[in-house]
């Protein structure tokens, strides 16, 4: 089956520097990546939608200046949070679609974020 | 984006089944209904999606009545594992903004001994 993996699964930062992950669509292309948010005890958040060869789709409320985001393949999708204050502590996950699979949207295993 | 409300929690014993109805009576023509399932810090794992009528899948199956305006994934004899949070999801999923997931509040299904 697709598979979506996130590297790093966790990290621990400093107040004011900036974190990158990465989500990456091993065996399939994926056009289209979507990024989400989710706070303890809550729901999925979408963030933005990460697109090949453009710039991303921030949903409203997110801060684009502050959650950059990079589709630099087809494969590779980036969210840099620059500047990360203790409220970015959160879980990161991203999602991508395989084209004839049913519609079906592959989530990676998501990235803890901790910033101290 | 169809609305989705479902049970916040849902407690079972192993080798029950666990149905869990979602309702979405704004439910558009084009609009399918997927569920998926959540562990623990882990991302979403997709279950089912259906349109109309009952599907199966080797975990679960999907009852939608005519209306559509409701859905009720049913779990076969669940077992401790399938403890997790469980998402209800309506879109239309033949569009390019299929994958921006509106996720609601999702179902604690907690299934003990």
């Amino acid at each position: 089956g697709a598979v979506v993996s996130q590297h790093p699964s966790w990290v621990i930062c400093k107040s004011g520097t900036s974190v990158k992950i990465e989500c990456r669509s091993l065996d399939f292309q994926a056009t289209t990546m979507f990024w989400y948010r989710q706070f303890p005890k809550q729901s999925l958040m979408l963030m933005a939608t990460s697109n090949e060869g453009s710039k991303a789709t921030y949903e409203q409320g997110v801060e684009k200046d502050k959650f950059l985001i990079n589709h630099a393949s087809l494969t590779l999708s980036t969210l840099t949070v620059t500047s990360a204050h203790p409220e970015d502590s959160s879980f990161y996950i991203c999602s991508a679609s395989r084209e004839g699979a049913n519609n079906e949207q592959f989530f990676g295993p998501g990235t803890r974020l901790t910033v101290l | 984006l169809a609305k989705t409300t479902q049970p916040i929690s849902m407690d079972s014993y192993e080798g029950q089944e666990v149905n869990i109805t979602c309702s979405h009576n704004n439910i558009a023509t084009n609009d399918y209904i997927t569920w998926y399932q959540q562990f623990p810090s882990q991302g979403p794992r997709f279950i089912i999606q259906g349109y109309k009528t009952k599907v199966t899948n080797e975990v679960a199956s999907l009852f939608i009545p005519a209306d559509r305006k409701s859905s009720t994934l049913s779990l076969p004899r669940v077992s401790l594992s399938d403890t997790a949070v469980y998402y209800c999801l309506v879109g239309d999923v033949t569009t390019d903004s299929w994958g921006k997931l509106q996720f609601g509040a999702g179902t604690q299904v907690v299934v003990t001994p």
